[in-house]
């Protein structure tokens, strides 16, 4: 069936350095990858997007990758803050629906 | 534009009865997604209303069901409520179905169940 593995379950970095979060999903329909973040007690927002055509996106300091051929796509965050500390949610999504089967979430930690 | 909204936000309910949720789209927004999130399983896909229909659902038994009014607006329902129905409820708008639009969370109903 559908499913979207997430790694890491929990990150830590230091201030400034950089994070990257891998997502691998199953079925090879699935056409729009989003990444959302969901800080504690808050509803999950969209950080940043990625369709099946394209093989990258940058936003700033957040980027996402997508590579078709092994079902692999990672965000990465640079120059991370101690703001950017939250829970992220990779998804996948396809067909004529709006379903979203998300990761299991990565707790990313920025340490001041 | 006001974003999406539920009701009511928190809920405390004994085994055994029922519940209903409710999520008010950002307006314009047609189809309107349900989540399940809890620490175990994460975020699961419910099902989906576009234009009153129910376009997808998710595998959750039968006790789960929902409608979409002609205002786009949504409720999903919980009868013979089980212990392990203690989630957090999301609902998402959108403004149209398919894969690929952008959706939109509402805050979330925090439901436990005694």
């Amino acid at each position: 069936g559908e499913n979207v593995e997430q790694h890491p379950s929990t990150l830590s970095v230091q201030e400034g350095d950089s994070a990257v979060i891998k997502c691998t999903y199953s079925d090879s329909a699935s056409n729009y990858f989003p990444w959302y973040k969901q800080e504690l007690g808050k509803r999950p927002q969209l950080i940043i997007d990625i369709r099946s055509n394209v093989g990258e996106k940058k936003d700033q300091r957040i980027a996402v990758t997508l590579n078709k051929t092994a079902k692999h796509f990672s965000l990465h965050i640079t120059e991370t803050q101690p703001e950017d500390s939250a829970v992220y949610f990779c998804a996948a999504s396809s067909g004529a629906t709006n379903k979203l089967i998300f990761g299991t979430g990565t707790l990313l930690a920025v340490q001041p | 534009k006001a974003g999406v909204t539920q009701t009511p936000r928190y809920l405390i309910k004994t085994r055994g009865q029922q519940v209903t949720l409710s999520c008010s789209p950002i307006s314009g927004h047609r189809s309107v997604s349900w989540y399940q999130q809890t620490p175990g399983q994460g975020l699961q896909f419910l099902f989906e209303y576009f234009s009153e229909t129910q376009r997808n659902k998710g595998n959750f038994p039968g006790r789960f069901s929902g409608r979409q009014f002609s205002n786009s607006r949504s409720e999903m329902n919980v009868s013979t409520l089980e212990l392990g129905d203690s989630a957090l409820y999301l609902c998402a708008s959108s403004p149209t179905s398919g894969s690929g639009n952008e959706q939109f969370f509402g805050p979330g109903t925090r439901l436990t169940v005694l």
